[in-house]
């Protein structure tokens, strides 16, 4: 089946400080949506973006379809971005697959 | 528009018990999902339904655990008998369409633990 993989697994940042977080695929997809789960568990959506670029405030997603993989921008960043973030990818039989995740964690 | 509705939100139960989780999809999902997110990892699918037919339950551990979707709209997913590695929360979501992988939504999860 489809591989999801995320990097880097772990990232301290200080407070305003840019990140760049990743999401590889190993075949082609119908879909991709970057999550946030916040501190109680619940999965946020912050992108749909099967390709191409989006924007939301400080946080941008570019993906990449041909090259099999997506980024996540994180600007100015808050402490309140901190949380673990998850790209998630489904195929032509609608299977939402995981990545591990990247721990985010935003320092004051 | 109301979102995914999950409950109970916690449950504690000691194991070879068992518990139901309840799910409540956004109205005109057709797809539905349950996974299970182990702490630290990434939620792992157990079934996905389309309308109120199974479309995937290949990581279902059927011994134990089943889950229906009666009439296509509410779903329920029951442990029995429970474990304790079956400790996790448990996070249901819904789609409208299954084929062309639309946009998947979230409930807030019930978390489970075995004691």
């Amino acid at each position: 089946g489809i591989q999801v993989e995320q990097s880097p697994p772990d990232l301290i940042l200080q407070e305003g400080a840019n990140s760049t977080l990743r999401c590889n695929f190993s075949d082609s997809v119908n879909n991709l949506q970057w999550f946030h789960q916040n501190p109680w568990g619940q999965l946020i959506n912050l992108f749909y973006i099967p390709s191409g670029t989006k924007q939301n405030g400080r946080l941008s997603a570019t993906t990449v379809a041909t090259e099999r993989y997506s980024l996540l921008y994180i600007s100015s960043s808050q402490t309140t971005d901190s949380g673990v973030y998850f790209c998630a990818v489904n195929n032509q039989g609608g299977k939402l697959i995981f990545g591990q995740g990247t721990e985010l964690s935003v320092k004051p | 528009e109301a979102g995914v509705a999950q409950s109970p939100r916690y449950k504690i139960i000691e194991k070879r018990q068992s518990v139901a989780f309840w799910c409540n999809p956004i109205s005109g999902h057709a797809t539905l999902y349950w996974y299970q997110q182990i702490l630290g990892q990434g939620p792992k699918l157990l079934i996905q339904f389309q309308n109120n037919g199974v479309v995937d339950d290949s990581q279902l551990p059927k011994d134990r655990f089943s889950a229906e979707r009666l009439k296509g709209v509410d779903s329920t997913l029951k442990i029995q008998p429970a474990k304790l590695e079956d400790s996790a929360v448990y996070l249901c979501a819904s789609s409208l369409a299954t084929q062309w992988g639309t946009e998947a939504f979230f409930g807030q999860g019930t978390r489970l633990t075995v004691v």
